[in-house]
């Protein structure tokens, strides 16, 4: 069975621009959250979906956005890119968005954005 | 406030020598999860264990162990007898129980890099 996957793998932007970052989740699945990795850091939490509603949301600016569709893939947009943008975009998915400690939460290889 | 302090950036070993990663957490939480990722380069997220608060049994599994410790906070990971395989950024992680989303909370890491 296919993981999470994500696309594209790597991706380069300019200072302004806007970014769609795709992510299916593995078959089942009904929740999606987005974490952003910058270098030497730990993920943070950016967004979780679960049946095409946002769950909840991190402490990231509006220029973040996203969303899930009917078969449960999900977009995270970024408007207005920064050169604090650049980042590992990491998805993961869980099949029905509980908590952590009652089911597991499964990762992408994610993202890599870079903003000049 | 929710933290997770992993104080050592970096270790390197040679081959077959034991290693302990420390983790020291923070949290209001009485009832909460504490978690152990590996990321290997490829960059996807591999869950090594689970912990709730109240089990604080240590754990062994294969070469890996897990020594929690309420008292002090922690929650430090060891692997004996590490192989080059074992060369990766390793994630300690926190979530509480009671949360509206499955958000983690992750320590900035620490790069192990085992020598052959």
């Amino acid at each position: 069975d296919a993981g999470v996957t994500q696309s594209p793998t790597h991706l380069i932007k300019t200072r302004g621009q806007h970014v769609t970052l795709r992510c299916s989740p593995i078959s089942g699945h009904k929740s999606v959250s987005w974490y952003q990795q910058v270098l030497g850091q730990g993920p943070q939490f950016i967004f979780q979906y679960y049946e095409k509603e946002e769950r909840g949301r991190g402490n990231f600016p509006d220029r973040f956005s996203a969303r899930q569709f009917p078969n449960y893939s999900s977009e995270l947009n970024v408007n207005a890119l920064l050169l604090g943008d650049s980042a590992l975009y990491l998805c993961a998915s869980s099949l029905r968005g509980q908590r952590p400690g009652v089911e597991k939460l499964f990762f992408g290889s994610g993202t890599q954005l870079s903003v000049l | 406030a929710q933290k997770v302090t992993q104080a050592q950036t970096e270790i390197s070993v040679v081959e077959k020598e034991d290693v302990t990663l420390d983790c020291v957490y923070e949290t209001r939480d009485t009832t909460y999860y504490l978690f152990w990722y590996k990321q290997p380069p490829s960059g996807e997220l591999v869950f090594l264990i689970r912990r709730n608060s109240f089990d604080e049994q240590n754990e062994i599994s294969g070469r890996y162990s897990w020594n929690f410790q309420k008292s002090t906070s922690s929650f430090n990971f060891t692997i004996t007898a590490s192989q080059v395989v074992d060369s990766a950024v390793y994630f300690c992680a926190l979530t509480n129980y009671g949360g509206a989303t499955n958000k983690l909370i992750f320590g900035t890491g620490t790069l192990l890099a085992v020598q052959p």
